[in-house]
């Protein structure tokens, strides 16, 4: 069974400042997605980045960027000029991509990071 | 606007008295599912639906019940709820790579249940 673990339960940053959440996971597959989201105090569920396995260059989605290590299984979450709105707690998540129908999206138990003024 | 529409967003009943909340996507994505997130304990899979009439068990099913009568509709149903059921509740869905694969969830905004 998959595994995701988040190490940090609660964060925080200065604004303008760059923090760095940290993410491992365990899986025998060789094929997989790796996703950040983030809950703001909405609740909303929100897709904030994806990793595809086989890709070897880290996403990035404008201040948000990875740090993707696959033999170390590791999948950090870099944010930089970090700013009020980005107060939430922060998932990591993963899928498979063994196919044959088989699927379960897992989560860590979440990075609760407050940007202060 | 695409997206994953639940109802109610808070709700508030007792222990027995069966409900069910409602989920509903227009993206014809084919995997819809439900979670409840507990703090410390992240989201945690309950159910889950691979097209109509599809249906299987996630991580913890007891107590709840799932129906997938039609592609866009994925209702979660707690016959008689306990207070241990308590919790924000998310419907997702997801499109799929072929081959039975599914990547990103969508999800709805959550519901809040309190059972009392």
């Amino acid at each position: 069974a998959q595994t995701v673990t988040q190490s940090q339960p609660e964060m925080s940053v200065q604004e303008a400042e760059t923090v760095t959440l940290s993410c491992t996971y365990d899986t025998s597959e060789s094929n997989y997605y790796l996703f950040w989201y983030k809950q703001p105090p909405s609740r909303q569920m929100i897709l904030v980045i994806r990793q595809e396995a086989y890709k070897q260059q880290n996403a990035t989605e404008n201040r948000f960027s990875v740090n993707f290590q696959k033999a170390a299984k590791s999948f950090s979450l870099k944010i930089s000029d970090s700013q009020l709105g980005d107060t939430a707690m922060y998932f990591c998540a993963f899928i498979s991509d063994s196919g044959a129908g088989s699927y379960q999206l897992t989560f860590g138990k979440g990075t609760k990071l407050s940007v202060i003024p | 606007e695409a997206q994953v529409t639940q109802n109610p967003r808070y709700l508030i009943t007792v222990t027995g008295k069966k409900l069910t909340v409602t989920c509903s996507q227009n993206m014809n994505h084919e995997y819809m599912s439900w979670y409840r997130q507990d703090p410390g304990l992240g989201l945690r899979q309950i159910y889950y639906s691979m097209n109509v009439e599809v249906t299987d068990k996630g991580d913890v099913p007891e107590g709840y019940k799932v129906s997938r009568k039609e592609k866009r509709n994925f209702p979660l149903i707690l016959e008689s709820p306990s207070p241990n059921q308590t919790s924000l509740y998310f419907c997702a869905s997801s499109p799929s790579r072929g081959r039975g694969v599914y990547t990103e969830a969508f999800f709805g905004q959550g519901t809040r249940l309190t059972v009392v």
